[in-house]
Order: structure tokens, then sequence, then C-alpha cells
């Protein structure tokens, strides 16, 4: 599975958009572009997954550069409950590997 | 659907006891995956199972951890004999496909004295 980087730390406002940013340098074509949050205490909760072409569904949308070697995880509107610790996981296997993840802080 | 539920949510136990986790996927997913998270060293995939059968259980940290998948309904993870460093909030989780994403339980937190 290709590496991926991630800042450790964001803080967004309330009601703004909060922009997450996921370096995969290394990423292969058959390897999908998968996000997951998790919110304290909780299992980790999936959000959106791609491979080339950007996604949008009811959560977030996903911004998948041309080249494939980063990418963007939008939250259009960001609420309190949005605050969570959110990884990028590329992968083409059948499992996924977490890393450390970034912490985003939502700010009233 | 109720998701992926774990038993028990919470659990103490002695060094050297027997300890078994509990999952229930969520009806029609074919794939489970057992978690573990501790601090030190994030989440970790343990094992994964592919329509009861187990694929992949190069996570598993040593020979004291077993997980069964007896029916598509059901999984167990044991550990036996328990240590201190066993403590730690373990997740399991179901997939429809390996592409699709995964819905995770809530955990069960264990506790080794």
């Amino acid at each position: 599975d290709a590496k991926t980087t991630q800042p450790p730390s964001m803080d967004c406002a309330e009601g703004r958009a909060a922009n997450l940013p996921c370096n995969h340098s290394t990423i292969s074509g058959n390897e999908y572009v998968y996000w997951y949050r998790q919110i304290h205490s909780q299992g980790p909760q999936y959000i959106i997954h791609g491979l080339k072409n950007n996604e949008t569904n009811e959560m977030a949308s996903l911004i998948i550069t041309e080249d494939r070697k980063s990418s963007t995880l939008i939250l259009p509107h960001a609420t309190l409950r949005d605050t969570a610790v959110y990884y990028c996981i590329v992968t083409g296997a059948n499992n996924l590997f977490f890393g450390t993840g970034t912490r985003l802080t939502v700010i009233p | 659907d109720a998701g992926v539920i774990q038993s028990p949510r919470h659990e103490v136990t002695e060094m050297g006891q027997e300890v078994t986790l509990r999952c229930k996927p969520i009806s029609g997913h074919d794939y489970l995956f057992w978690y573990r998270q501790t601090m030190m060293r994030g989440l970790e995939l343990l094992i994964y199972f592919n329509n009861n059968v187990p694929i992949d259980d190069s996570g598993m940290p040593e020979d004291r951890f077993s997980a069964k998948m007896p029916n598509a309904s059901f999984s167990t993870l044991k550990i036996q004999p328990s240590e201190p460093r066993d403590s730690a909030v373990y997740f399991c989780a179901s997939s429809f496909t390996a592409q699709n994403g995964y819905t995770f339980g809530s955990g069960t937190r264990l506790t080794v004295v």
C-alpha cells in the first residue's frame, strides 16, 4: 500500500469549509483513496473513497489531483460534531492500514 | 440495520485469564475485520475473513490470539492467556465488498490487570 502524509492537526471555524489535504505520491494505478474519521471513543466511520474522479456524497467531497499524487477531503460546512481524527488511506488490497491522521478541531 | 454489534463493551480481566470478544457483522457483508487500537500503536489490523474464511492473519500478535468465524453472522476473537499489554480497544468491522467502505462496531475496551 502507498504511504500517505497528512498534517497532524488543523483548525476550522464552524460553518466554514474544512479542507483536509493528503499526499500519496507513490500511489499505484489500482489503488483507491479512502477517507475515514474517528470521533473520540467511537469506531472509525467511513466517509468517502475514489479512484481517479472526484467524488461527492452527503458527508463530503473528495478531490483527487490529475496525477493522483494528492487529494483533499472537503467538509463543506463544518460543525462542532465534525471534530475528529481524519484518516487518509491508500490501498488496492482487501484491508485498510490506518496511519496517524489529521486531528480536525472545529472552533465555535 | 443495527450495524456491527460487538460485545461486551467493556471487559476487565486478570492476567492469565481467557478473554473472548464477540462480533456480529451486518447481514450480507462478506468481509469481516478485527482491529486493535492503542495510544502507542494506533489502529492495527489483526485479521480479516472473506465468506467466513480467514484470509490474512499476519497482524495477529502471537499464538495467544485466535479468531474464528463459524458462520456469516458471528465472529470471535480470543486471547488466552491474557496479558496487561493486551489492554486496548478492539474493533470489529464488516464490508459488503473489498472496495466498499467498512462499517465499524463501537468496540470492546479490554483492560487486563
